[in-house]
């Protein structure tokens, strides 16, 4: 048990349909990450928060998607009017500031799109 | 687009056997290289991260990188078939942790 829990940890959604995730980081880390894992792939980075402030955003992640960390606690992913290709598994993970490189990943949230 | 190459295996090594695992990466300003391994169905967790050239031990495990040549590897020494997972490769451009850009992961089983 790495200590970050994600809620919920399957989801099945139609086409269409928009969907949120949660993300609860150890308690005293800084840092959240989030990534899309997919089948026989390595993750791929979606965004970061450092406290509240989102730091970074991939230049692929499509507008549809959006993420938030309103008190630097835990932060939320929503994907809006999904589609079959965003079906993967949706990794949250979290570190300190002073020890950025310590990644700890959380469980997942298993996302299937009908 | 930085690329970070990894054979997918599958990889078979006997129990108690030496398994080396490889790394190419594609941008020569990556900075800090870890190797993660993930169990079938479950997340990432960090073994071991590097950022100099030369070899870093810890355990059973080495990892030894040579930025001139921009490849990282993975020794697992005295494999135990607990040591049966993918393997991943990742970069990190810089000192502040921010993006990390994975491999695919190469698949690792050791026979008893």
């Amino acid at each position: 048990d790495t200590g970050v829990s994600q809620d919920p940890r399957h989801k099945i959604t139609k086409r269409g349909q928009n969907v949120t995730f949660r993300c609860d980081p150890i308690s005293e880390h800084n840092r959240l990450y989030w990534y899309r894992q997919t089948l026989g792939q390595g993750p791929e980075f979606l965004t970061y928060f450092q406290n509240e402030a989102q730091l970074e955003k991939s230049r692929l992640l499509s507008d549809r998607f959006s993420a938030e960390r309103p008190k630097g606690s835990f932060s939320t992913l929503e994907i809006q009017r999904t589609e079959q290709g965003d079906s993967a598994m949706y990794l949250c993970a979290s570190s300190l500031i002073l020890s950025p490189f310590e990644q700890f990943f959380g469980p997942g949230t298993r996302l299937t799109v009908l | 687009q930085k690329e970070v190459e990894q054979n997918s295996g599958p990889l078979s090594v006997p129990e108690g056997a030496i398994a080396s695992l490889n790394c190419t990466y594609s941008d020569r300003g990556s900075q800090s290289f870890f190797w993660y391994r993930q169990y079938s169905g479950k997340s990432p967790e960090l073994i071991m991260f590097i950022y100099s050239n030369g070899d870093k031990e810890d355990g059973r495990f080495t990892a030894q990188l040579n930025k001139a040549s921009q490849y990282v590897s993975l020794l697992i020494r005295d494999s135990q078939p607990s040591d049966s997972a993918t393997y991943l490769c990742a970069v990190n451009e810089g000192n502040t942790g921010n993006q990390f850009y994975f491999g695919t992961g190469t698949s690792l089983t050791v026979i008893p």
